[in-house]
């Protein structure tokens, strides 16, 4: 079946970048998610990149596409100690009306003042 | 608010129990899922309605069982669960034909099998 693999986690310094990147096999993949989950919450959708798409920008959020190698990565500017939280990967696949959407294992990522 | 509720929050039920979650979207959407998510594996789909029909379903024991009466409303009966049932179950929606056909969670509902 399909694979979405992200690194476990990730550390850095308010005020730095943050990289987090995820890897996905389904080559037919037409749209790719970033969600955002903290403690005790449900995901809450940050951003979504098309396929056909190299690049996405908004305010902080930069998300990169390279659907050669298959490979996604979320870049948050300055690092604010409220986006610690751990950040999902996904993929979706179009069945019917719906979406199905394939996560990957989600990165926790935290923020040190 | 993400336009996706889901009662109850936190759910503590005995293995010979028969309880059931809720799930309200008020986006006017015409897809809703049920998604498991426990502490040892990535998020897992289990089961897709879209136009109140059933549309997945990725063999999910029978002790789950959904009801979808309506496109606003998603139920998920819960009858002799087993203490690994434990997990966070959340409910989304999406519009089918949308750009995107983005998925919206709701909080989720924290399930604990004793």
């Amino acid at each position: 079946g399909e694979d979405v693999e992200q690194s476990l986690f990730l550390s850095v310094r308010e005020g730095d970048s943050s990289v987090i990147n995820c890897t996905y096999t389904d080559s037919s993949s037409t749209y790719l998610y970033w969600y955002k989950q903290e403690p005790g919450a449900g995901l809450q959708l940050l951003t979504y990149i098309f396929s056909n798409m190299d690049m996405k920008q908004d305010q902080r959020l930069t998300v990169l596409l390279n659907k050669k190698d298959k490979h996604l990565s979320l870049r948050i500017a300055d690092t604010q100690t409220g986006d610690s939280a751990i950040y999902f990967c996904a993929e979706s696949s179009r069945i019917d009306a719906g979406n199905m959407l394939t996560f990957g294992g989600g990165t926790r990522l935290m923020v040190k003042p | 608010e993400t336009g996706v509720t889901q009662t109850p929050r936190h759910l503590v039920m005995g293995m010979t129990n028969k309880k059931s979650l809720k799930c309200e979207q008020h986006l006017g959407h015409n897809a809703m899922y049920w998604y498991k998510q426990s502490a040892k594996k990535p998020l897992e789909l289990m089961f897709v309605y879209s136009l109140e029909e059933r549309v997945e379903n990725n063999s999910v024991p029978s002790r789950f069982s959904p009801e979808c009466p309506n496109s606003s409303h998603l139920f998920l009966h819960l009858h002799t669960l087993q203490p690994e049932d434990s997990a966070l179950y959340l409910c989304a929606s999406s519009q089918g034909g949308g750009a995107g056909n983005t998925i919206y969670f709701g909080e989720g509902s924290w399930l604990t099998v004793v």
